[in-house]
């Protein structure tokens, strides 16, 4: 268990319709990231928070937006959603205090995840 | 731009054998971190090991250890004495290191490795 949760853990959907997609991260850590695994694209990064601010964007459609809340936890909201939405939406969390130069050693631990299915 | 390339799309290994999934990486960035991540056929993401662009020594954890060849950028991932339970999609991920405090630090994966361990 790596202390990131995420619900639902499956939802189906139709098309054009809305849903979100909550993450809890690991207690204490400041950073949240959004990934999106399908068959065809892989692992991609989506967005990144940081203590409630918008750090990093990736490929993270128009029809999509995240939010951090003042507890630190993370919704993903995905709008007018269609079939290629179809994916397995990772949380990962992080401590990303580093200073300059180390970041790179700070471990994202991954939630369960969320499967959609748009149908 | 970064990239990781994991060139074996599956690959087998009698049980207890020791085997090595490869990872090579391309980044201009002097400091950087490697991460080798597991997904079980159950979906979620596990973190297995670190190793940083300055970190002298392989990282080992438990079974597993990282062949680090900086001159070559790979980081290839060695599992010894293989169980049943290591069969699973195993992902090598770069995150480049020198980036300020609570910036953008989110990972790139590599297509990944089907491993299957035989009895």
């Amino acid at each position: 268990d790596s202390g990131v949760t995420q619900t639902p853990k499956h939802l189906i959907t139709a098309t054009g319709q809305r849903v979100t997609l909550r993450c809890s991260p690991r207690s204490g850590d400041l950073s949240v990231y959004w990934y999106q695994q399908s068959l065809d694209q892989g692992l991609q990064f989506l967005i990144q928070y940081y203590n409630g601010e918008e750090r990093a964007k990736g490929n993270i459609l128009e029809r999509f937006s995240a939010q951090q809340f003042p507890d630190l936890h993370s919704e993903l909201n995905l709008s007018s959603l269609e079939l290629g939405d179809s994916a397995l939406y990772f949380c990962a969390s992080s401590v990303a205090t580093g200073t300059s130069g180390t970041l790179s050693t700070d471990t994202q631990y991954f939630g369960p995840g969320t499967r959609l299915t748009v149908l | 731009a970064q990239k990781i390339t994991q060139t074996q799309p599956g690959m087998f290994v009698q049980e207890k054998e020791a085997v090595t999934l490869d990872c090579t990486y391309d980044t201009s960035d002097q400091s950087y971190g490697l991460f080798w991540y597991k997904q079980p056929s159950s979906g979620e993401m596990i973190f297995l090991i670190y190793q940083g662009s300055y970190d002298e020594q392989n990282a080992t954890e438990g079974r597993y250890s990282l062949n680090f060849q900086k001159a070559r950028k790979s980081a290839n991932l060695v599992i010894s004495a293989s169980q049943l339970g290591d069969s699973a999609m195993y992902f090598c991920a770069m995150r480049e290191g020198r980036i300020p405090r609570g910036s953008q630090g989110n990972l790139i994966f590599g297509k990944g490795t089907k491993l299957s361990v035989k009895p």
